[in-house]
């Protein structure tokens, strides 16, 4: 069975611009969160969605903004880029909505010039 | 706030050599402490689970055990590829509804052979 895929994988973007970056989840997960990863650090929470709708959102500005299609893949879009953008945005499927057994993609790589 | 504090921020053991990794948390209930690893310019990959004090979980060279305010995760007689960066995440009882998942910064682990 196919992992978590994401795409793209690396990305160069400079500031101002806008980005989206994409993932599948796990064949029959419902649930797919995103987290931001800057290096040295661990995840941060930044949106979980589940049967297509909202269910939480870390501490992130509005210029985060996500949703998930009725496949239950999702989207992530960052507006206004700034530099402290760059970071491996994640995307972790689940299977029940409230587990923290997550499976993770390999990451989309945001570099923002 | 949830908060997770991992010791060492990096470890480098001969081949063989056993040691043990510490994640140090504060949450207000804990509903499961979790184990990630993850290599270099990869996703975190799932390893354990843990519900309540005393409970211990062990997968091959790995044994992760449980108290109130911390986690262990021991390494027995680990090899080069054991190396890594090991990851501890807490889900809180008290979460809003959604899967608020608070990572460490994780402990660098590099076996030498």
């Amino acid at each position: 069975d196919a992992g978590v895929t994401q795409s793209p994988t690396h990305l160069i973007k400079t500031r101002g611009q806008q980005v989206t970056l994409r993932c599948s989840p796990i064949s029959g997960h419902k649930s797919v969160s995103w987290y931001q990863q800057v290096l040295g650090q661990g995840p941060q929470f930044i949106f979980q969605y589940y049967e297509k709708e909202e269910r939480g959102r870390g501490n992130f500005p509005d210029r985060f903004s996500a949703r998930q299609f009725p496949n239950y893949s999702s989207e992530l879009n960052v507006n206004a880029l700034l530099l402290g953008d760059s970071a491996l945005y994640l995307c972790a499927s689940s299977l029940a909505r409230m587990t923290g057994e997550l499976f993770f993609g390999e990451g989309s790589r945001l570099t923002v010039l | 706030e949830d908060q997770v504090t991992q010791s060492p921020e990096a470890l480098r053991l001969q081949e063989g050599e056993s040691s043990s990794l510490n994640c140090s948390y504060t949450v207000s209930g804990l509903r499961g402490l979790f184990w990630y690893r993850q290599d270099p310019g990869k996703g975190p990959e799932f390893l354990f689970t843990l519900y309540s004090a005393g409970e211990e979980k062990e997968k091959e060279r790995l044994k992760a055990t449980l108290t109130k305010k911390e986690s262990f995760l021991h390494i027995t007689a680990p090899k080069p590829e054991d190396s890594a960066t090991y990851l501890c995440a807490v889900f809180p009882n008290h979460s809003g509804g959604y899967q608020k998942v608070t990572f460490g910064t994780g402990t660098k682990l590099q076996v030498i052979p």
